[in-house]
């Protein structure tokens, strides 16, 4: 079975500046896709970024970039020029692409953007 | 932009009693997704539901647990004897296929309360 482990459960960073958050996963398989999910207070879950296993190139999404390591499972957020807006909890998420849909998701890290 | 969504936003029932969250999915969406998170734990998969037939299930949707399609548009997590330990926030989720370019799109979910 897949796992994915958020080892911050917190992070602050100060508004204008960059910030990593960190992703790791455990898996045997070798096609599967990476997500990273934004959980605003609200609490409606909204897609930021995802990488397919199989594409070497990090994905970028105007600030949101990640980097993807696939040797060493690793799959890090970073979050550059920080706004307010950002705050929220990140999960980090696995999906495999062998028929199974289900995310398997990690537990999450709270930011907090400080002005 | 379409939108799942989900009804009500908050529920509080008795335990032993049954409860039905509703959601309605992205019109043109074939799979669905019921996920829930115990307060400050990670999101969890229940099941994932394609053609009118469960796809997968994990352990934790057990038989107090069914879903259904009961006409075109709605999506349903019905809990037969409710526990104290089903109080979580239950995630709906829709996607158009389950492709290479699959992306879930998350209701802002139903908060259950069993009191």
């Amino acid at each position: 079975a897949q796992t994915v482990t958020q080892s911050q459960p917190e992070m602050s960073v100060q508004e204008a500046e960059t910030v990593t958050l960190s992703c790791t996963y455990d898996t045997s398989e070798s096609d599967y896709y990476l997500f990273w999910y934004k959980q605003p207070p609200s609490r409606q879950m909204i897609l930021v970024i995802r990488q397919e296993a199989y594409k070497q190139q990090n994905a970028t999404e105007n600030r949101f970039s990640v980097n993807f390591q696939k040797a060493a499972k690793s799959f890090s957020l970073k979050i550059s020029d920080s706004q307010l807006g950002d705050a929220a909890m990140y999960f980090c998420a696995y999906r495999s692409n062998f028929g199974n849909e289900k995310l398997t998701f990690g537990t999450g890290t709270r930011l907090t953007i400080i002005p | 932009e379409p939108e799942v969504t989900q009804t009500p936003s908050h529920q509080v029932t008795q335990m032993g009693q049954e409860v039905i969250l509703r959601c309605v999915p992205i019109s043109n969406h074939l799979y669905f997704y019921w996920y829930r998170q115990i307060l400050g734990q990670k999101v969890e998969f229940l099941v994932s539901f394609y053609n009118n037939e469960i796809s997968e299930k994990s352990e934790i949707f057990d038989d107090q647990f069914s879903v259904e399609r009961p006409d075109g548009s709605n999506f349903t997590l019905k809990i037969r004897s409710t526990k104290l330990e089903d109080s979580a926030m239950y995630f709906c989720a829709s996607s158009v296929s389950s492709g290479r370019l699959h992306e879930q799109f998350f209701g802002p979910g139903t908060r259950l309360t069993v009191l």
